[in-house]
């Protein structure tokens, strides 16, 4: 069965790093794509991206600039770094599996950006 | 980017009913790459139906989905108290993938 959990930490100052990892049970990290979607508190989804195992990445544009997504085989994690952070990153982070559908997701991680 | 307009925004219902949820597209999807997701307060979304009509893994037959081109629909028959929850459909046709903005199915 995968399974994905999430960690890193809840709280992040404005301008500062916004740093998430995914760790993946159940499947090997070198299969497919790896995606990160996030929900502001009460709304809808976003998706931020997708890495596939080779290393290249897919970016929303709203994000380029300032997300970097990798991953580590060797401990079966991937990772979100989102940089400059603002109010407006605020939201529940979740990674799941795929490039396309999603039918595996973390559990998710709430990010409050807040000085 | 392809923007996903969801109808209504809310929908009453009693159990044992139909449901229906619209999913129009600012453009046609790719290959009819269209996904829909249900999500229950406090928890990760979940795929029921993927590529338009496909349901997944584990998706009761109640759930089905039509639709082509630029319109697409979620069906639920026989509405149990488990399916009140809200639902997003989800284009992966192109990128970047966009959700529609979510349909909250609530008991009436």
């Amino acid at each position: 069965q995968v399974q994905l959990q999430q960690s890193g930490p809840g709280l992040v100052k404005p301008s500062e790093t916004l740093s998430l990892n995914c760790t993946v049970s159940g499947v090997s990290l070198t299969i497919g794509y790896w995606t990160w979607v996030r929900q502001p508190p009460g709304k809808g989804l976003e998706w931020i991206g997708h890495v596939h195992h080779s290393g290249t990445a897919n970016y929303n544009p709203s994000l380029m600039g300032r997300i970097t997504m990798s991953l580590d085989t060797s401990m079966s994690q991937f990772s979100l770094t989102l940089h400059s952070v603002t109010t407006a990153d605020t939201a529940l982070y979740y990674c799941a599996r795929g490039s396309g559908w999603y039918p595996s997701w973390g559990q998710g991680a709430l990010v409050t950006v807040s000085s | 980017e392809i923007v996903l307009t969801q109808s209504p925004g809310t929908v009453s219902l009693s159990p044992g009913e139909r449901a229906t949820v619209s999913c129009r597209a600012s453009q046609s999807v790719i290959n009819n790459y269209l996904a829909w997701y249900q999500q229950r307060p406090g928890q990760a979304p979940r795929l029921l139906i993927q590529a338009a009509s496909t349901r997944a893994a584990g998706t009761p037959d109640r759930f089905s989905g039509s639709g082509s081109g630029t319109d697409f629909t979620l069906t639920i028959d026989g509405l149990q108290s488990e399916d009140f929850a809200v639902y997003f459909c989800q284009q992966y046709g192109s990128s970047p993938r966009t959700f529609g903005q979510g349909t909250a199915l609530e008991i009436k």
